[in-house]
């Protein structure tokens, strides 16, 4: 396992739903990603955190909010999401927001919206 | 635009032969590139990476190439395992930050 645990794995809500996805890491990082996996196109980057502070928001719509209370975990906050966001949401760790940095991935939380 | 991309959608390779997935990047100033492999109902897994100072790095069975005049990297899997059959992505990583590009994928089947 690499260390990256989320929860839950699997997760069908309907538009109208409020749900978290958590995220967390014991590789003792401090910089954690939300990605978003669809079928057949390439991981798409959603929020970045280094130190508790987030450094990047991808263009990402307010129905997804994110939070990250400490280096080691992250949650993301879904509410009122559409179809189309159903998806594979992945985290990922690395030591900090550096170019030349790893990245590690959970085994991510499959997201059906009806 | 930019972007990373695989060649192939998907590689069929008999168990026991030599497996080679290719990708090909656009953004020159990229230093760091990462190969995942990505099982069914799994996250990407970290198999080996390679600067842009290097032109190849061996792990365990499996050897990148990098050959940044024509933009290219490659993954060699040597003696193709079924436990091998899993979604390769390659990243490339931009020095500004660390924002990674990763490609769609290449989907390898190992026949036993």
């Amino acid at each position: 396992e690499t260390g990256v645990t989320q929860t839950p794995r699997h997760l069908v809500m309907g538009m109208t739903n409020k749900k978290s996805l958590k995220c967390e890491q014991h590789l003792g990082h401090n910089a954690m990603y939300w990605y978003k996996q669809s079928a057949k196109k390439p991981l798409e980057l959603m929020f970045v955190y280094n130190f508790k502070e987030q450094t990047e928001n991808n263009s990402v719509p307010s129905r997804f909010s994110p939070e990250c209370p400490n280096s080691s975990h992250l949650f993301l906050h879904l509410h009122t999401l559409q179809p189309e966001d159903s998806a594979l949401y992945l985290c990922a760790s690395s030591q900090e927001v550096k170019a030349g940095e790893t990245q590690y991935f959970g085994p991510g939380t499959r997201l059906l919206v009806l | 635009g930019e972007s990373v991309g695989l060649h192939l959608p998907t590689l069929s390779v008999q168990e026991g032969d030599n497996s080679i997935i290719n990708c090909a990047y656009s953004n020159s100033a990229s230093d760091y590139f990462i190969w995942y492999k990505q099982e069914s109902g799994k996250g990407p897994q970290f198999i080996i990476d390679i600067r842009s100072n290097m032109d190849k790095r061996q792990g365990q069975r499996v050897t990148v190439l990098l050959n940044k005049t024509v933009k290219h990297l490659s993954l060699q899997i040597a003696a193709t395992q079924p436990g091998d059959s899993a979604v390769y992505f390659c990243a490339e990583n931009r020095p500004t930050g660390n924002q990674f590009y990763f490609g769609t994928g290449t989907s390898l089947t190992v026949i036993p």
